[in-house]
């Protein structure tokens, strides 16, 4: 699997839209990106994932570059209750273990 | 919305007790996975299931045995509690159909033993 790379923290004001950058530069042509966030003592909660095309649910918007390098996690209002560390991952298939990176921690600032 | 229910948010045990972690889901999920989490860690697989009845080794399971007598349910056993196995345990389940769907975690059980 394709390794990712996220910055070690960002900050975000309450209300305004969290960018959340990942890097994955060797993605392979059958391998999806998957966000997943995990906040503190709880148990990861998926957020959303795509394969080419950007994605939307009710959550976060994510948006992938044409090349597949890299991907942006858009939270687009977000609150206190967001944050979080927040791990971008790279597989070929949901069935894989898992295998969480460093992430980003995301603080929402009120 | 899927529903993965571990049977505890918070165990505490002593050494050499059998413990078993409980873990259901009512999505149908074919696939359903162990974890446990430590500080520095990351998460490291235990053992995995991809039917009833069957189970797959992680990377990690000394110690520990699994159970998957229903679909539905995937229990995580202990067969000898030590002190190294205090950890925040984590169950997921995942679609064996449509392979590129993500895994769903439940609440994790955080477990001391002491």
């Amino acid at each position: 699997d394709a390794k990712t790379t996220q910055p070690p923290s960002m900050d975000c004001a309450e209300g305004r839209a969290a960018n959340l950058p990942c890097n994955h530069s060797t993605i392979s042509g059958n391998e999806y990106v998957y966000w997943y966030r995990q906040i503190h003592s709880q148990g990861p909660q998926y957020i959303i994932h795509g394969l080419k095309n950007n994605e939307t649910n009710e959550m976060a918007s994510l948006i992938i570059t044409e090349d597949r390098k890299s991907s942006t996690l858009i939270l687009p209002h977000a609150t206190l209750r967001d944050t979080a560390v927040y791990y971008c991952i790279v597989m070929s298939s949901g069935n894989t273990p898992l295998v969480f990176g460093k992430g980003t921690r995301l603080s929402v600032i009120a | 919305d899927v529903k993965v229910t571990q049977s505890s948010r918070y165990l505490v045990k002593r050494t050499g007790e059998k413990v078993f972690l409980e873990c259901v889901q009512d999505m149908d999920h074919e696939n359903m996975f162990w974890y446990r989490q430590d500080p520095g860690l990351g998460l490291r697989l235990i053992y995995f299931s991809y039917d009833v009845k069957m189970k797959e080794k992680g990377d990690i399971p000394e110690g520990y045995s699994v159970s998957r007598e229903k679909k539905e349910r995937f229990s995580l056993i202990l067969e000898s509690a030590s002190t190294n196995q205090t950890s925040m345990y984590l169950c997921a389940s995942s679609s064996g159909e449509r392979n590129y769907q993500p895994q769903h975690f439940g609440d994790g059980t955080r477990l001391s033993i002491l």
